[in-house]
């Protein structure tokens, strides 16, 4: 069983205050993806990667897929109000659309 | 607009009583999955289908059957609720496999199994 373990757990940091997710396994995986899920919503796929190294941008949050395929990171540069939320990441396997998740940080954002 | 919905989105129940939940998705996507949400342990595979007819089990299926008789739905039945049971459900469909491909979740189902 792949598994993937994400930290910190819980975050609270400061409108403005830049901060960083680990998405971390032991695993190696075709893909993985990160979701941000509101109160009473299911997730929403902010972005997939692929290639190992690949960073991607998406305005202020920087995603980075490491050399090996197996961990990733989230990096948020001035955090607002409206990032506070659980960001979860979920790796792909080999096998059609299987995605392991991750048991999700949960970022509140004060103003 | 094409989406996915589930219904109901609450639902209390017994335990031993039969539940279904339904997914309904408008994306003509092949690939439908029900996963279940509960603290500390993310997301969770429950059954997964890759088109008509198809139905495979995923990490924690026991308790759970589904049927695919159509590309828009993929009904969840709870055969006998079990309190353990008690859980946010969300569907997800998803085009053919591609590199990892993508998910589009429904908003959720959230059950109560007193």
């Amino acid at each position: 069983t792949q598994l993937l373990e994400q930290s910190p757990q819980f975050l609270s940091i400061q409108e403005g205050e830049n901060l960083t997710v680990y998405c971390n396994s032991s695993s190696v995986f075709s893909s993985l993806q990160w979701y941000r899920q509101e109160p009473g919503e299911g997730p929403v796929l902010l972005v997939t990667v692929v290639t190992g190294g690949e960073v991607k941008k998406l305005k202020r949050l920087t995603f980075q897929f490491g050399d090996a395929r197996k961990d990733s990171s989230l990096h948020i540069t001035a955090a607002q109000t409206g990032d506070t939320g659980l960001y979860l990441c979920a790796g792909g396997g080999n096998a059609g659309n299987m995605l392991t998740f991750g048991g999700g940080t949960r970022l509140m954002v004060k103003p | 607009d094409a989406e996915i919905t589930q219904s109901p989105r609450h639902k209390i129940t017994e335990t031993g009583r039969q539940v279904t939940l339904a997914c309904h998705q408008t994306w003509n996507h092949n690939n439908m999955f029900w996963y279940r949400q509960d603290l500390g342990h993310g997301l969770r595979l429950i059954h997964y289908s890759y088109g008509v007819q198809d139905t495979n089990k995923g990490e924690v299926s026991d308790g759970y059957s589904v049927s695919r008789s159509n590309t828009e739905d993929l009904p969840l039945t709870l055969e006998s609720a079990a309190s353990s049971q008690t859980s946010v459900y969300f569907c997800a469909s998803s085009e053919s496999y591609s590199g990892g491909g993508l998910e589009f979740f429904g908003p959720g189902t959230r059950l109560t199994v007193l």
